[in-house]
């Protein structure tokens, strides 16, 4: 099955400057990569999304790319807030059109220090 | 947007007791949905798939008696914890499928619950 590796399990940065998180996933089939942000004592809410047959995607402060040769995914938040800190998970599924399930992986926790 | 509406949000109660959470899509028509399991400062654990008239599929280790899941309608499920211990515990939290949407899964906002 799909293993989702994440990393870093938590990141600090200054408000303003920019966070990466990146994945790795291990199924070559897998072809829908979406990110989740969740705020404490709440479910996920998905940011952004990117399929396998696009290398890129931007959503103004908020961006992910894929490699599909190297098997990960990366997202990248610029102009950082305080508002943005909370845990981010990434995710890799198989996606045809119905359900499938998600494999998450570990978290990384992000902290926007003001 | 579509929302997935998650109840109760938190439940407190004694050892042995079963607790029902339900999982609702408002505005769209779920034929899938998932419930998972988060422990403090972990990922989520999926638990089950739900389809809507038919069993639920659960992953391994999961136990069935335990955690009973009802997909009776395209905008419901139910997973009730039957006898529930301190050790079940935990953050749940549902997600669902819009069958005429290309996003795959909306997730409600979980109930944290603690059995004492």
């Amino acid at each position: 099955g799909e293993n989702v590796e994440q990393h870093p399990s938590t990141l600090s940065v200054q408000e303003g400057d920019s966070a990466v998180i990146k994945c790795t996933y291990s199924d070559s089939a897998s072809n829908y990569f979406p990110w989740y942000k969740q705020e404490l004592g709440k479910g996920p809410q998905l940011i952004i999304d990117i399929r396998s047959n696009v290398g890129e995607k931007k959503d103004q402060r908020i961006a992910v790319t894929l490699n599909k040769t190297a098997k990960h995914f990366s997202l990248h938040i610029t102009e950082t807030q305080p508002e943005d800190s909370a845990v981010y998970f990434c995710a890799a599924t198989t996606y045809s059109g119905s359900a499938r399930q998600l494999t998450f992986g570990s978290g990384t926790q992000l902290t926007v220090l003001p | 947007g579509a929302v997935v509406s998650q109840h109760p949000s938190r439940v407190i109660c004694k050892s042995g007791t079963s607790v029902k959470i339900e999982c609702r899509s408002l505005d769209f028509q779920a034929t899938t949905m998932f419930w998972y399991r988060q422990f403090p400062k972990q990922s989520l654990m999926l638990m089950a798939t739900s389809n809507e008239g038919s069993k639920a599929t659960y992953e391994q280790g999961v136990e069935k008696d335990k955690f009973l899941i009802n997909h009776a309608s395209l905008t419901l499920s139910t997973l009730t914890v039957t006898s529930a211990h301190p050790e079940d515990s935990s953050f749940y939290i549902c997600s669902a499928k819009d069958r005429s949407s290309n996003q795959p899964q909306h997730f409600g906002d979980g109930t944290r619950l603690s059995i004492l």
